[in-house]
């Protein structure tokens, strides 16, 4: 059963930088890819990146590129997510999944089946 | 990137009612597209991917529909457990883009 364990919440000021991390266990954690999704104050989830724990495979969402860095440490089975610069408009809960794949009808798809309980990131002055 | 638009954004509706909630994709997906509950102050929860295959766990008086632009998510039978936010997610390609949300209040 995958299971997720994310870091505490976090308070930081305008221009700091934060450093979430995300415990798996349940599943072979170099075998599926972590995405991080994150979701503002009452409203809807946007998705940050992924990485491939069993490789230096990396995507960012371009609005976040070049402010975030996705890493891992296969020895304790965590990854790691790393924001710079931060604003107040990075206040939000952030969230790890575990993707895995599967074949429906025909089609090989991609889906986020475990998640993190969220970490929630405070930013202000 | 690709857009997803949900609707409606909430509806109310009563124990036993039948739910629609529908998912436009600003451009073909094909069957890449997930659909997730979220309560409040939880993490989402996958429901169906694939457009149609119900995960593991999940009842099934939930079904998902859809193929290309548009998808739709049903509650047969409306119970108090479902009280929750709903969201699509296309999968078709990065970046990885959510729907709005559907809020369901019983």
């Amino acid at each position: 059963q995958v299971h997720l364990v994310q870091s505490g919440a976090e308070v930081k000021k305008p221009g700091a930088s934060v450093k979430v991390s995300c415990k798996a266990s349940g599943y072979s954690f170099t075998g599926s890819y972590i995405h991080w999704v994150r979701q503002a104050p009452g409203q809807g989830l946007e998705w940050i990146g992924w990485m491939n724990p069993n490789s230096d495979g990396i995507k960012y969402a371009q609005k976040f590129q070049g402010r975030v860095t996705l890493t891992r440490d296969t020895s304790i089975n965590t990854a790691y997510m790393e924001l710079t610069s931060l604003t107040s408009d990075d206040t939000a809960m952030y969230f790890c999944a575990r993707e895995d794949r599967s074949m429906v009808r025909g089609i090989l798809t991609l889906l986020l089946d475990g998640w993190g309980q969220g970490t929630l990131v405070a930013v202000s002055s | 990137d690709i857009q997803m638009t949900q609707s409606p954004s909430s509806l109310s509706a009563s124990v036993g009612d039948r739910v629609t909630i529908t998912c436009r994709a600003s451009q073909n997906i094909r069957g890449h597209l997930n659909w997730y509950q979220q309560k409040p102050g939880k993490a989402p929860n996958l429901l169906i991917f694939g457009a149609s295959s119900l995960q593991s766990g999940v009842p099934s008086r939930l079904t998902g529909s859809g193929s290309g632009t548009d998808f739709t998510l049903t509650i047969s039978s409306l119970q108090p457990e479902d009280s929750a936010t709903y969201y699509c997610q296309q999968s078709y390609d990065t970046p990885l883009t959510f729907g709005g949300g559907t809020k369901v209040e019983i």
